[in-house]
C-alpha cells in the first residue's frame, strides 16, 4: 500500500528564503506526483504535475523534482513572499490507480 | 468555467441525520471523486467515478454512498451520519488521458455532527 510522508509538519521562515519542501513515498511504481497549494479554509489548487517519466517541473519560483528509485520529490520555492503562507501538499497516483494518495501537508509560514 | 462547485458550503447535522453533499463540474471532466480531511492530514479517498454509471470505493467508503447518473454530476450521500464523520469534505474532477491526470478541487463543504 502506498505511504506518502511530509516532513516537516511546519516551516516557518523569514521573507526572501530560498526553501525545500520534502515528501517521499514507499512504492516507486507510480503515475506521476502532484504538487497542491492549499489555503485555510479553501480547496486545493495544483500547483506542478511530474509524470514518471520526468526528473523535473518548473513554474514561475517554484521547481519540483522527482526521484522515483529513491521514493522522494521536492518542492523548492525561490525568493518566498509572505504570499507563499499555505499548506503544501504533494500526492502521488500510482501506475493504473488514477487515484491519489496524499501525504498530510507542510504547513509553511513566510514572516514578512 | 465555474470549475468544480460544491453546496453546502458549511452544514450542521445530528446524529443519525442524513444529508446529501452536492458536486457540480462543467469541464466535461470523466472522472470524479470525493475526498475527506480530517484536522492536519491530508486528503483521504471516499469514492471515485471513472464516468457515467461507474462508481468504486475509495480507502474510507463506511457510511457514504454516491451514484453519477451525468458527466458533471456526482452526489455524495451520508446516511446515519455519526460524530466520526465531522470532517471537510472535497469533490475533484480530472481528465483522464489530457493533461496528465491534473485534478480540479471544489472549495469544499465544512461538515459537523452533534
Amino acid at each position: 500500500k502506498q505511504e506518502v510522508t511530509q516532513i516537516p509538519a511546519a516551516l516557518s521562515v523569514p521573507e526572501g528564503e530560498n526553501l525545500v519542501l520534502n515528501c517521499s513515498f514507499t512504492d516507486s511504481a507510480i503515475y506521476n506526483l502532484q504538487w497542491f497549494r492549499q489555503d485555510p479554509g479553501k480547496g486545493l489548487t495544483s500547483l506542478l504535475l511530474i509524470q514518471s517519466s520526468q526528473r523535473e517541473q518548473t513554474s514561475g519560483r517554484l521547481n519540483a523534482s522527482l526521484d522515483k528509485s529513491s521514493g522522494r520529490s521536492t518542492l523548492y520555492i525561490a525568493a518566498s513572499q509572505p504570499g507563499d503562507s499555505a499548506t503544501y501538499l504533494c500526492a502521488v497516483e500510482d501506475q493504473g490507480a488514477q487515484k491519489l494518495v496524499f501525504g498530510q501537508g507542510t504547513r509553511l509560514t513566510i514572516n514578512p | 468555467n465555474a470549475g468544480v462547485t460544491q453546496t453546502p458550503k458549511f452544514r450542521i447535522l445530528k446524529i443519525g441525520q442524513s444529508m446529501t453533499l452536492q458536486c457540480a463540474q462543467d469541464m466535461n471532466h470523466n472522472y470524479m471523486y470525493w475526498y475527506r480531511q480530517d484536522p492536519g492530514m491530508g486528503l483521504k479517498l471516499i469514492y471515485y467515478s471513472v464516468g457515467a454509471g461507474i462508481t468504486d470505493k475509495g480507502e474510507v467508503p463506511n457510511g457514504y454512498n454516491v451514484s453519477r447518473s451525468t458527466t458533471e454530476d456526482f452526489p455524495l450521500r451520508l446516511e446515519l451520519a455519526a460524530p466520526s464523520q465531522t470532517s471537510v469534505y472535497f469533490c475533484a474532477s480530472s481528465y483522464v488521458g489530457g493533461d496528465g491526470d491534473t485534478q480540479y478541487f471544489g472549495p469544499g463543504t465544512r461538515l459537523t455532527v452533534l
